[in-house]
């Protein structure tokens, strides 16, 4: 069975100051793992997916993830926070099968001026 | 394009009434996948769709919870003498095929508030 923890469910930076926002995974084979996007009060949006091509992925806005099987994580990473990425990151793992997602519990990122 | 829409955006309905609630997916997306979002529960799986049938609907809560899919695109899921405990945003995405990797997208929501 597949399952996704992330970490921390609050994380606060300044801006200008890099983001980490934690996740690890577990999965019986190669697992596809996504993060997403909830800004407040709008739809779930792709930053980006791993899907075994390369292990370090970039997405929109700057942000990127690294895949890393002995560590078993897929943290996501910016260099620099905005004040616009302000919003609660999920990372998901894609299940075989019927293909559904299973999330994680969200990790709120509060950026500070 | 047009991405994914869901109506209604709110809706409150009165414990024990029936709803309803709608799922237009983008085009051509064959995979449709209901989700629901609730305080304390995270982003939970309900319903898969295939074209029109469901081949997984073990996320559904109780026999309470049904869902169609008709023509092969708009879907609905209709929610049977409600309980406070059905109060969430439901959330439908779409796919243009199955597989581990593609990536879903997502709709605004449905608020859902259970007097």
């Amino acid at each position: 069975a597949q399952s996704v923890t992330q970490l921390d469910s609050h994380v606060s930076v300044s801006e200008g100051t890099p983001v980490l926002l934690r996740c690890n995974y577990s999965s019986s084979y190669s697992p596809s793992l996504f993060w997403y996007v909830q800004h407040p009060n709008k739809g779930l949006q792709l930053l980006l997916k791993y899907t075994s091509a390369a292990t370090l992925v970039k997405g929109i806005n700057g942000f990127e993830a690294e895949f890393k099987k002995s560590e078993t994580s897929f943290h996501l990473t910016k260099p620099s926070a905005h004040m616009s990425d302000a919003a609660e990151y999920f990372c998901v793992v894609g299940t075989s099968g019927t293909y559904k997602y299973i999330f994680g519990t969200g990790t709120r990122l509060k950026v500070l001026a | 394009g047009a991405g994914v829409s869901q109506s209604p955006s709110n809706k409150v309905t009165e414990k024990g009434k029936d709803v309803e609630l709608r799922c237009d997916p983008i085009s051509g997306h064959t995979a449709l996948y209901w989700y629901r979002q609730s305080l304390g529960q995270g982003l939970e799986f309900l319903i898969y769709f295939q074209g029109n049938s469901a081949p997984d609907k073990s996320g559904l809560p109780s026999d309470r919870f049904s869902a169609e899919r008709t023509g092969g695109s708009v879907s609905t899921l209709t929610i049977q003498r409600t309980q406070q405990e059905d109060s969430a945003v439901y959330l439908c995405a779409s796919s243009p095929r199955t597989g581990m990797d593609n990536e879903q997208f997502f709709g605004p929501g449905t608020r859902l508030t259970v007097l």
